[in-house]
């Protein structure tokens, strides 16, 4: 089955304590990207990836770092996370065409907890 | 700055009662036009891309269609499974891959 896939599901922390959030498709796709969501704000882009390390912030990208060592792997990285990251985070994966990506999938969300 | 405003915020809707869910955009060029549907907690599960005006897509009860300048979600005789929040996002023709995401409209059927 076509997917993508995120760990941990939920996850609470307490402030400083570093934490990677782990990403994996297996649909081929050049492009991936993290999203987090908050109530009246909606989906924000924090980081994007076009292809094996290449990577570019989005508008949110404070405090958070990415890597892309391998095409179906792209990991969220908080290396002392703070209570304003308490969010639901969702990582998404597209083809990438001439023009630029097509439609994007998600992943089913983690949602992170930070004391 | 590219827009996406979706109207109504929430709509509530009897089981079988037909409605319409609008989402306006303001981007330089469209490059597509994408529905979604997300249940509480979950991942946006993807539902249409539109990438013209005229364009139409149909899945089971819904039902989108795309304009120059707003795109609208019909939804014919509803049930209660239906009932989720419906997000729609625009790729701006030069973005290459920012997808500018309206607040979503929460819709909620009743049996």
């Amino acid at each position: 089955e076509a997917q993508v896939t995120q760990n941990p599901r939920y996850l609470i922390t307490v402030t400083g304590k570093k934490l990677t959030v782990t990403c994996s498709q297996n649909m081929n796709h050049e492009y991936m990207s993290w999203y987090r969501q908050d109530p009246g704000l909606g989906l924000r882009q924090i980081y994007y990836s076009m292809n094996v390390e290449v990577t570019d912030k989005g508008d949110v990208p404070e405090g958070y770092k990415v890597s892309r060592k391998e095409k179906r792997n792209f990991p969220l990285i908080l290396e002392s996370p703070s209570p304003n990251q308490t969010s639901l985070y969702f990582c998404a994966s597209s083809l990438l065409t001439a023009r630029g990506t097509d439609t994007q999938y998600f992943g089913p969300g983690t949602r992170l907890t930070v004391l | 700055e590219d827009q996406v405003t979706q109207s109504p915020e929430a709509l509530r809707l009897q089981e079988g009662e037909s409605s319409s869910l609008n989402c306006s955009y303001t981007v330089s060029g469209l490059r597509g036009l994408f529905w979604y549907r997300q249940d509480p907690g979950k991942g946006p599960e993807f539902l249409f891309t539109l990438y013209s005006a005229g364009e139409e897509k149909e899945k089971e009860r819904l039902k989108a269609t795309l304009t120059k300048k707003e795109s609208f979600l019909h939804i014919t005789a509803p049930k209660p499974e239906d009932s989720a929040t419906y997000l729609c996002a625009v790729l701006e023709e030069t973005s290459g891959s920012r997808l500018t995401f309206g607040e979503g409209t929460q819709l909620t059927v009743n049996p």
